[in-house]
């Protein structure tokens, strides 16, 4: 069975920290991994990840994928306040194009 | 404006009592899909769709219904609601090559 997990649960820490996490995935025929931020509502796409070691980069945050070890990791720098957010990690496979299988999510909160 | 509509936004029934989810979206963007969010369980696929007439089974279908008449609309039916289908529902679109990176806004569903 398809499995997506993503560390820690949640985290605490202050403006100006940076802060990773992780999502380790295992699924057969993998085809992409995806990150996506939710704040109260909806989620918002980040970045969709093909390839091993090629770091996907929009302003303050990054994501890089390890197809050999099976993880993606999203960093976030100079954190802010409006950084706080539940972080979603979804891994697609070619088996099934069309289904895309979530994590739980990192809750990231930033104090000011 | 590059959007996915989601209606209603907020929705109190009685259990058995049928009713439909509209979904609709802008950017002609082939794929579609629902996904439900429950706490401690994350968000899990009900259905898909790829393309207009095509439409595919997530994770959670059991008690939902789905069609793809046209490119822009997804609803989602519920033809016999019952309490365990309470939920904060959610539509998404996306195009071919399986990034889902526009979600609607939400639609809370509560079935008494």
């Amino acid at each position: 069975e398809d499995k997506v997990v993503q560390s820690p649960l949640s985290l605490v820490v202050h403006e100006g920290d940076t802060v990773t996490l992780n999502c380790s995935y295992e699924v057969t025929n993998f085809r992409s991994l995806l990150w996506y931020k939710q704040e109260k509502k909806a989620p918002t796409f980040l970045f969709m990840l093909t390839s091993s070691g090629i770091e996907k980069k929009s302003g303050r945050l990054s994501s890089i994928l390890d197809k050999k070890e099976l993880f993606s990791i999203l960093n976030i720098t100079a954190t802010q306040t409006g950084d706080s957010a539940v972080y979603l990690c979804a891994v697609g496979s070619t088996d099934s194009w069309g289904k895309l299988q979530f994590g739980a999510g990192t809750q990231v909160v930033v104090t000011p | 404006e590059a959007q996915v509509t989601q209606n209603p936004r907020y929705l109190i029934t009685v259990t058995g009592k049928k009713l439909t989810v509209t979904c609709s979206q802008n950017m002609n963007h082939e794929y579609m899909s629902w996904y439900r969010q429950d706490p401690g369980l994350g968000l899990r696929q009900i259905y898909y769709s790829m393309n207009v007439e095509v439409t595919d089974k997530g994770d959670v279908p059991e008690g939902y219904k789905v069609s793809r008449k046209e490119k822009r609309n997804f609803p989602l039916i519920l033809e016999s609601p019952s309490p365990n289908q309470t939920s904060l529902y959610f539509c998404a679109s996306g195009n071919s090559q399986g990034a889902l990176a526009f979600f609607g806004q939400g639609t809370r569903l509560t079935v008494v």
